[in-house]
């Protein structure tokens, strides 16, 4: 069965540091990857999602970058975060677009 | 620009109750809508997929619809118990996944 890996599960950070949040499936190949993010009071937003290995496309603009080295390994980077990077981010798969997405456990980051 | 709008945004039933949730979208061009559960702290687990050709999809007490000319899906829950408590999203494919912002629910014994 396929299984969902994301780490850590909570993160506290001070502005202007780094972040790679790692997200990583299994028992699958080629699939969908996402990273969304859920700010408190508000839905979740898409970030980026992947159809591929090095294959990255952005839906908003921002303070983060997303990379796929691997074909089921989905990184999310920021160079210097802002307190409004705040939230809880989640990974995603799926095995087609227009299929049902699975979410990993999420990751709690705050800024400080 | 499709919106996703669920009602209730709180819901607070004794147990052995059946639930009626609403989700409500703009824009009817869509290929799927999924339901989820998010446990407080924890990600989403998937728990129905309609796809716009079908209505219904049943899964143990839970049923969801789906009228898409009028915008709207409803998710039933049957004799809800104190572990159906969590908040329920429903989020509509069009070439993304949009997510209405939830209806909180708890049950009490």
């Amino acid at each position: 069965s396929q299984t969902i890996h994301q780490w850590p599960a909570t993160l506290v950070q001070p502005v202007g540091s780094p972040l790679s949040l790692e997200c990583t499936v299994e028992g699958t190949s080629n699939p969908n990857l996402y990273w969304y993010r859920q700010a408190a009071g508000r839905g979740l937003q898409l970030l980026f999602y992947s159809v591929g290995i090095g294959q990255i496309s952005s839906e908003v603009p921002q303070n983060l970058s997303a990379s796929r080295p691997q074909d089921r390994q989905f990184i999310l980077s920021s160079k210097k975060l802002l307190l409004s990077d705040s939230g809880f981010y989640l990974c995603a798969w799926s095995v087609g677009w227009d299929q049902p997405q699975h979410f990993g456990d999420g990751t709690r980051l705050s800024i400080l | 620009k499709q919106e996703v709008t669920q009602i209730p945004a709180a819901l607070s039933v004794p147990e052995g109750e059946n639930l009626v949730l609403n989700c409500s979208f703009t824009d009817s061009a869509i290929y799927n809508l999924q339901w989820f559960r998010q446990d407080p702290g924890k990600g989403l687990t998937s728990l129905l997929l309609i796809q716009s050709s079908q209505r219904e999809q049943t899964s143990g007490r839970l049923n969801a619809s789906l009228d898409k000319s009028s915008g709207r899906s409803t998710l039933y829950i049957a004799a809800s118990q104190p572990g159906d408590s969590a908040t329920y999203l429903c989020a509509v494919h069009t070439d993304k996944l949009i997510f209405g912002t939830g209806t909180r629910l708890q049950v009490f014994p």
